[in-house]
């Protein structure tokens, strides 16, 4: 199982969008409704930000949503803050009771 | 409060086998499938394998096929993860995470574990 491609790195200034992608393949992204995104800051364990596509877990700010078309499921975060700076990582259900992670993208607020 | 406790650093040798424990709290243990993923230093994060504690069913990732063991004692609620053959592309952090059953996403991770291999 090949992992999802999401870009190295994204940036935005505080207050504007930046949105993230994460390509698979019809077998996981293009195929399934399970895939998520989550949130890692240095040092710590990875955060649950979107599920199933589009939906976000309580707690999590309305800042953060979800999307896909086709075999490219994508992660915008609005009106950026400077505590979004982060690691954002995507994963999949894969079928057979297996997951694929996005390799990460690094995002900045400048 | 659902939280995954973890066990503690390790350091072993190439070849060795290591076992990470993960005592799980606050919530039926049987209702959350246990997962394990990895991350090598500056690297991504990596699916390795699934136990469903209810029935102790297995499943991993390819790349781990004969080297990862995943078991649980439902007395203590506690997960582990065996790897053998240990190498130094081994040196990672290691997290369990749980799966509501009918979810498929990763609701809460433990604090992570330091596995590092070197001679």
């Amino acid at each position: 199982q090949s992992a999802l491609t999401q870009p190295p790195s994204a940036s935005g200034s505080p207050g504007q969008s930046v949105t993230i992608s994460c390509t698979g393949t019809s077998s996981d992204v293009g195929g399934s409704n399970y895939v998520s995104w989550y949130q890692q800051h240095p040092g710590k364990a990875p955060e649950v930000m979107i599920y199933e596509v589009t939906e976000r877990p309580s707690g999590v700010p309305d800042r953060f949503s979800g999307s896909r078309s086709g075999n490219t499921a994508s992660l915008t975060v609005s009106g950026l803050q400077p505590e979004d700076e982060a690691d954002y990582y995507c994963t999949s259900w894969a079928g057979n009771n297996k997951w694929v992670f996005g390799g990460g993208t690094k995002l900045t607020v400048l | 409060q659902v939280q995954l406790v973890q066990s503690g650093a390790e350091v072993k040798k190439p070849g060795a086998s290591v076992q990470v424990s993960c005592k799980a709290s606050g919530y039926i243990f049987t209702d959350y499938y246990m997962h394990w993923v990895r991350q090598a230093p500056g690297q991504g994060l990596e699916w390795m394998g699934v136990i469903n504690p209810a029935g102790g069913s297995t499943n991993y990732a390819q790349k781990f096929q004969g080297r990862v063991f995943m078991t649980r004692e439902t007395s203590t609620s506690t997960v582990y993860m065996d790897l053998s053959s240990l190498r130094s592309d081994d040196t990672a952090v290691y997290y369990c995470t749980n799966v509501r059953g009918g979810f498929f996403h990763f609701a809460n991770w433990g604090q992570g574990t330091l596995v590092t291999v070197s001679s």
